[in-house]
């Protein structure tokens, strides 16, 4: 199994420029969550999906944020426009579902917004 | 939600047994505890998970007192490589299993 598969693995951009980050879940799992890391705010939960359905996005920061899952193999963060302040490492991670179901992590999108 | 609070920082040496205590005062009483490791670069990997008493595999043990205000994640004779961010979790039951994350505790193993 390769794993939760995100890309691109480094991105940079210029303020106000659209960014989409992609991620793969390890098939076979039901639940996808996408975190966001600073040194500052530590991992952050974005938003999760059960069953390609966002089930909470609270954690997403603002409008500029969203995030899709056309389906079981496939998710999209995307920030628009971008700002310097969400410069950040974004993970996916998937699981099989279940309430003690572990987490498996992909390997990061490092987004540097100037 | 239950919150977690851990130490920012522990140093130790190569052989040594390190433990590590995180105090989750407002758990529930169907939440999990969850122990989870990072690299510099890399996104977290679980290691263990609990409810209650010990358990044990082959990476590390997890004792949980009767009342689980608090867990300790034991690490036996570490390496340098088991140097990293160690993180305590209660997964929220009542919330589908979100897992909430800490700052963690920045291990350092020294030679």
């Amino acid at each position: 199994d390769a794993g939760v598969i995100q890309s691109p693995r480094h991105e940079v951009t210029e303020m106000g420029q659209e960014v989409t980050l992609r991620c793969k879940p390890i098939s076979g799992h039901n639940s996808l969550f996408w975190y966001r890391q600073t040194m500052m705010r530590g991992l952050e939960l974005l938003i999760y999906f059960n069953n390609n359905v966002p089930i909470d996005d609270s954690g997403m920061p603002e409008d500029r944020f969203s995030a899709k899952m056309p389906n079981a193999s496939f998710s999209t963060l995307k920030i628009q426009p971008s700002e310097p302040r969400d410069s950040a490492v974004y993970f996916c991670a998937s699981s099989r579902g279940g309430r003690n179901e572990k987490l498996f992590f992909g390997s990061g999108t490092q987004l540097s917004v100037l | 939600l239950a919150k977690t609070t851990q130490p920012i920082s522990m140093d130790s040496y190569e052989g040594q047994e390190v433990n590590i205590t995180c105090s989750h005062n407002n758990i529930a009483t169907n939440d999990y505890i969850t122990w989870y490791q990072q690299f510099p670069s890399q996104g977290p990997r679980f290691i263990i998970q609990g409810y209650k008493t010990k358990v044990t595999n082959e990476v590390a043990s997890l004792f949980i007192p009767a009342d689980r205000k608090s867990s300790t994640l034991s690490l036996p004779r570490v390496s340098l490589s088991d140097t990293a961010v160690y993180y305590c979790l209660v997964v929220l039951y009542n919330q589908g299993g979100k897992l909430i994350f800490g700052q963690g505790t920045e291990l350092s193993v020294k030679p």
